[in-house]
């Protein structure tokens, strides 16, 4: 069974400074890991997906499958940035296309 | 595009009573999900259409809970009788059919349901 795991319930930090969101996750196949953000009074939306290996927003996050993480990492947090913040993994096979959230961290950037 | 709709965006009922919700995915999407966040817990994914199919079905918590998706379009999801461990938000999500890969999912606003 996979798990997905996000250390931090509440992180925060100002304008200009860098910000990190932690996530880990466990299964034993090759996993497609993703992050999705939910803004204040909008709906879940992907922000960005590993396999694409792009920048989206000043994000970036990179896959390492020897320490099973794959952190959201921005070098400038801006206000704007501010909003809920979820690591999910999506399995192959028969789960293809399936969802595994982790608990979601909480980013607010303070001015 | 109006995107994914779902309806009633908020539910009180009381426990013992029925509630069904609705899911309008994009049109064209195949694939359609619903997910689940429980108040202080992750979403949990409950169910996967592949047009009127049920492809897993993995995530149902039990039989209370009923989900149809009659012609492949849109897809309700029925609870009955509700417990009070059923109040959350109920997300549904599509996306179009995957060959190989993954295809991003596109949620809706999700419903809101308290179950008193």
């Amino acid at each position: 069974a996979q798990r997905v795991t996000q250390p931090e319930k509440l992180l925060s930090v100002f304008k200009g400074a860098p910000v990190e969101l932690k996530c880990n996750y466990s299964y034993s196949g090759s996993p497609e890991l993703f992050w999705y953000v939910q803004y204040s009074r909008q709906r879940l939306q992907l922000l960005l997906r590993h396999i694409s290996r792009e920048s989206i927003k000043g994000f970036t996050a990179d896959l390492n499958k020897g320490e099973t993480s794959f952190h959201l990492k921005k070098p400038f947090a801006q206000e704007e940035d501010s909003a809920m913040y979820y690591c999910a993994l999506s399995a192959g096979g028969t789960s293809y296309g399936k969802l595994t959230f982790g608990q979601g961290t909480i980013l607010t950037v303070h001015p | 595009e109006a995107g994914v709709t779902q309806f009633p965006s908020h539910s009180v009922i009381e426990k013992g009573q029925t509630v069904t919700l609705r899911c309008d995915p994009i049109s064209g999407h195949d694939n359609l999900y619903w997910y689940r966040r429980v108040m202080g817990k992750e979403i949990k994914f409950l169910l996967h259409f592949v047009k009127e199919s049920k492809q897993d079905e993995s995530g149902m918590p039990n039989n209370r809970f009923l989900a149809e998706r009659t012609g492949g379009t849109y897809s309700t999801l029925k609870v009955q009788p509700a417990e009070l461990e059923d109040s959350g938000v109920y997300f549904c999500a599509s996306s179009q059919v995957f060959r190989n890969s993954y295809n991003e999912q596109f949620f809706g606003p999700g419903t809101r349901l308290t179950v008193l």
